[in-house]
């Protein structure tokens, strides 16, 4: 079955770097478009950014742009999120989450999360 | 960007009666070239991640029960709960995904009354 695995996260103090990574199984990896998404503590569902199915296309959100980067090892599998100077505003449980073949789909599985603190 | 704004923030609703949740899109998701609404429904849990309900505005993801259903077009979306069960307590979200960047709405709570 379809699994997402993500690991990385725990607590790191304003401006420090972070990297976040999401293992993917039972799927073609390599053929699939994958997002990450953040959820703050008690509140909605925070679109982060997503990278095309070959690596080539990857947008973010503004509230992340020029601070993170996704990436992806489609021989090993893998997804990554680079996240530096780290706000306290960062501070979410980060998810990730296969789409489709294309950037604009829908995302059918998504991982259980890993919880990132950003605090002094 | 695309705002999406749900309504409401939150319902209670008795056990086997209706719950209707609206999303709206601050611009039309609607491709005219395939004419297909942008437009997904996630259900969330406490302490799950979201799961995928219903795309392309009104196909139900596969083994969703079929009390879940999706309307709409355009700018103007709904997701009705035909009998609500006691499982179906979450929060439930739109997110379109015609363009980058991929936004969802706010999220509606569902509760027992």
């Amino acid at each position: 079955q379809v699994q997402l695995v993500e690991s990385g996260g725990g607590v790191v103090q304003p401006g420090r770097s972070l990297r976040l990574s999401c293992a993917a199984s039972g799927f073609t990896f390599s053929s699939y478009a994958i997002q990450w998404v953040r959820q703050a503590p008690g509140k909605g569902l925070e679109w982060v950014a997503v990278i095309s199915y070959d690596g080539a296309n990857k947008y973010y959100a503004d509230s992340v742009k020029g601070r993170f980067t996704i990436s992806r090892d489609n021989f090993k599998n893998t997804l990554s999120l680079q996240m530096n100077s780290l706000r306290a505003e960062d501070t979410a449980v980060y998810y990730c989450a296969r789409g489709g073949s294309g950037i604009y789909s829908w995302f059918d599985s998504w991982g259980q999360g890993t919880l990132v603190t950003v605090s002094s | 960007d695309i705002v999406m704004t749900q309504s409401p923030d939150s319902l209670a609703v008795s056990l086997g009666e209706r719950a209707t949740i609206n999303c709206k899109s601050s611009q039309s998701v609607l491709y005219n070239s395939n004419n297909k609404n942008y437009l997904a429904w996630y259900q969330q849990k406490p302490g799950q991640p979201p799961k995928l309900l219903i795309y392309w505005a009104s196909t139900r993801e596969s083994g969703v029960p079929d009390r879940f259903s999706g309307i709409g077009s355009g700018t103007d979306f709904t997701l009705t709960i035909s009998s609500l069960q006691a499982e179906d307590v979450a929060v439930y979200y739109c997110q379109q995904y015609y363009n980058s960047p991929l936004t969802f709405g706010g999220g509606t709570k569902v509760e027992i009354k």
